[in-house]
């Protein structure tokens, strides 16, 4: 079993389209997060939810709206895409505590023409 | 503010030389020190971790030393092979109860030449 899975994998779409990204993760963890990856690598946090209350969101534009309908699901949904928006974006979850690693999903690579 | 500086790539080692990633870290208080990696078209996966000044960790042959007296967590392994081609991040766990997030580097491309 995969411990966190998005879907999709990859998503092609026009500019000014809106789109969702969805993540599970099964390993009962409270933590759940929105990284950026751009293309070079350099990864960025977007937004962290505890048990489905938004902790950190990091100046990401209002375009992008997280929801985490419990603690297992995070949603990325983002309005009005814009070329900018291209990159990969990953899921991770976490157990609460700064001792414990953060396990990340296959992750979403977002293309706007 | 947090942060994680480590060295720019890509570095190229033939097989079976001696790797080292230089990683060093800004903090308030004391984090969590982090290793990933990132094989091409992956996630990222946990590779080791230290949790307090004078932590090793170690896992596949790779090793790193949380070092509080020079804030670095270097990463080192005594023989690269070919399969270790990939993206290694170090990273950083930093915050207060439920508000910790994970502070990554810019990664270090490693190839491994047969």
């Amino acid at each position: 079993d995969t411990a966190v899975s998005q879907t999709p994998k990859y998503l092609v779409t026009q500019m000014g389209n809106d789109k969702s990204i969805k993540c599970e993760q099964n390993l009962g963890h409270d933590t759940m997060y929105w990284y950026k990856q751009d293309s070079k690598k350099f990864l960025k946090i977007m937004f962290s939810y505890n048990n489905k209350e938004l902790i950190i969101n990091e100046t990401v534009p209002n375009r992008f709206s997280p929801k985490s309908p419990d603690k297992a699901h995070l949603n990325l949904h983002i309005n009005s895409l814009e070329l900018g928006d291209s990159a990969v974006y990953f899921c991770a979850s976490s157990q609460t505590g700064k001792n414990t690693e953060a396990f990340f999903g296959q992750g979403t690579r977002l293309t706007v023409v | 503010g947090n942060s994680v500086t480590q060295m720019e790539g890509p570095v190229t080692l033939s097989e079976e030389a001696f790797l080292t990633i230089n990683c060093t870290y800004t903090a308030t208080g004391y984090p969590s020190l982090f290793w990933y990696v990132q094989y091409p078209g992956e996630g990222l996966q946990l590779l080791l971790k230290a949790t307090k000044a004078d932590d090793k960790g170690s896992n596949k042959g790779f090793e790193a030393t949380y070092r509080k007296e020079t804030t670095s967590f270097h990463l080192e392994k005594g023989s690269v092979q070919v399969s270790d081609s990939a993206v290694y991040f170090c990273a950083l766990s930093a915050g207060t109860s439920g508000t910790y997030k994970y502070i990554f580097g810019t990664g270090t491309r490693l190839k491994v030449l047969a």
